[in-house]
């Protein structure tokens, strides 16, 4: 079973000030793991994915198999990073996606 | 990338009846994904409507409360059947691209008195 796991609910942080959002995943296969983000009032929209290796917005996630991690990442938070945060895993090859609980950055000014 | 428009976009119903939410793409996808997020909650999958086939539903999701229909390549309907208070939840219609990311519609917000 492929499982995605986000440990906080809510993480609040001052602006300027270094993002780390936790996400843990179990799949027995190789993964592909993505971030989803969900800005007020609008859809969920795709952030960044693994296979990517880039940087959206200032953020990065690296794929740590070893401790089946995928953590989001920014040195230096904006107030426009403050949104809902979804860690996302599939299989691949149009497989079902699984998404974890959802963070909520909440970037205080 | 992938346009996705649901129709009605809210709505507010009465216990017992049955909403249709409708799910069209701007271009032909092989599989649409129907999801639920209730409040506070995150998405799950309801089921995987695949163009002339049956739809694959999840564990704890069945037919006869949310049959689906996808008559072809670019749209898919949800309806919610008989409905209570606790379907009260964000509808979602999603399409995977040839390089595995999701696009989202914008949800249908269900309430249900």
């Amino acid at each position: 079973a492929q499982r995605v796991t986000q440990p906080e609910k809510l993480l609040s942080v001052f602006k300027g000030a270094p993002v780390e959002l936790k996400c843990n995943y179990s799949y027995s296969g190789s993964p592909e793991l993505f971030w989803y983000v969900q800005y007020s009032r609008q859809r969920l929209q795709l952030l960044l994915r693994h296979i990517s290796r880039e940087s959206i917005k200032g953020f990065t996630a690296d794929l740590n198999k070893g401790e089946t991690s995928f953590h989001l990442k920014k040195p230096f938070a904006q107030e426009e990073d403050s949104a809902m945060y979804y860690c996302a895993l599939t299989g691949g090859g149009y497989q079902k996606v699984t998404f974890g609980t959802g963070t909520k950055l909440q970037v205080i000014p | 990338s992938a346009v996705i428009s649901q129709k009605p976009s809210r709505d507010i119903c009465q216990r017992g009846t049955s909403l249709t939410i409708q799910c069209q793409v701007d271009s032909q996808v092989t599989m649409m994904f129907w999801y639920r997020q209730q409040p506070g909650q995150s998405l799950t999958l309801i089921a995987t409507a695949n163009q002339g086939s049956e739809a694959t539903y999840e564990s704890g999701f069945v037919i006869d409360k949310f049959p689906i229909s996808r008559p072809n390549l670019t749209f898919s309907t949800l309806t919610v059947s008989n409905m209570s208070p606790e379907d009260s939840s964000i509808y979602l219609c999603s399409v995977v691209r040839e390089s595995n990311e999701q696009f989202f519609g914008p949800g249908t917000r269900l309430t249900v008195l």
